[in-house]
């Protein structure tokens, strides 16, 4: 059973631009978290998908930051006009459909961008 | 404010001593408790979870408690391994409405000694 999959694991853009970020959750596993780790800080929640519909996206930026888990295909972390200070280590995690109310996350392994 | 707290930056130990990590919150009132392990460049990996209604939690080397009265998790590997040697992460996931939204305290490195 394959884990969470990120790509691309290295991401470089110029400021400016746009960055995608793909995250394929592991096989049965119908929620979606994104976190950001900035360089010395702790992962940070971003926002938390199901498929097709957004659960919570407190922790998003109000700006150029969007997400969506499709029906079909990867969930996609969005980022426009990046700036420098996006520059992070962007993860992405699983669970599986919820039994009782445990939830066990599964990581993938994380997508650095960096903004020159 | 909510905080989370672990309680050193770095720790570190011989080889074959048990290795105790403490993770404290204030202003909050988690469903849950989780503890991650993260080697560097790589994502958090899930150790163990335990519920505000549980004490204590083993598995294999690794034991946690969980004071609610308190407010803090101990993290203990007992006959620590170099291999061990690693961040660990402690998340509080508050339940309810906020269910799943895990907040992940700063990480405290372990570096066990040979």
């Amino acid at each position: 059973n394959a884990g969470v999959m990120q790509n691309p694991r290295h991401l470089v853009r110029r400021r400016g631009q746009e960055a995608r970020l793909r995250c394929s959750p592991m096989k049965g596993h119908s929620h979606v978290y994104w976190y950001r780790q900035l360089p010395e800080e702790g992962l940070k929640f971003m926002v938390y998908l199901q498929k097709e519909n957004i659960i919570d996206e407190s922790g998003m930026p109000k700006e150029r930051f969007s997400a969506e888990f499709p029906k079909e295909g990867p969930s996609i972390l969005r980022i426009q006009q990046v700036v420098r200070g996006d520059s992070a280590a962007y993860f992405c995690a699983s669970s599986p459909r919820r039994q009782g109310s445990t939830d066990t996350q599964y990581f993938g392994p994380g997508t650095r961008l960096t903004v020159l | 404010s909510q905080k989370i707290e672990q309680n050193s930056e770095a720790l570190n130990i011989q080889e074959g001593k048990t290795a105790t990590l403490t993770c404290n919150y204030t202003n909050y009132s988690p469903a849950y408790l989780q503890w991650y392990r993260q080697d560097p460049g790589r994502g958090p990996v899930f150790l163990l979870l335990i519920r505000e209604n549980e004490k204590e939690k083993r598995k294999e080397r690794l034991k946690v408690t969980f004071d609610t009265t308190l407010k803090q998790s101990l993290f203990h590997i007992t006959a620590s391994q170099p291999a061990d040697s690693a961040t660990y992460l402690c998340a509080l996931d508050a339940g309810g409405t906020s269910y799943g939204k895990l907040t992940f305290g700063q990480g405290t490195i372990l570096t066990v000694h040979p």
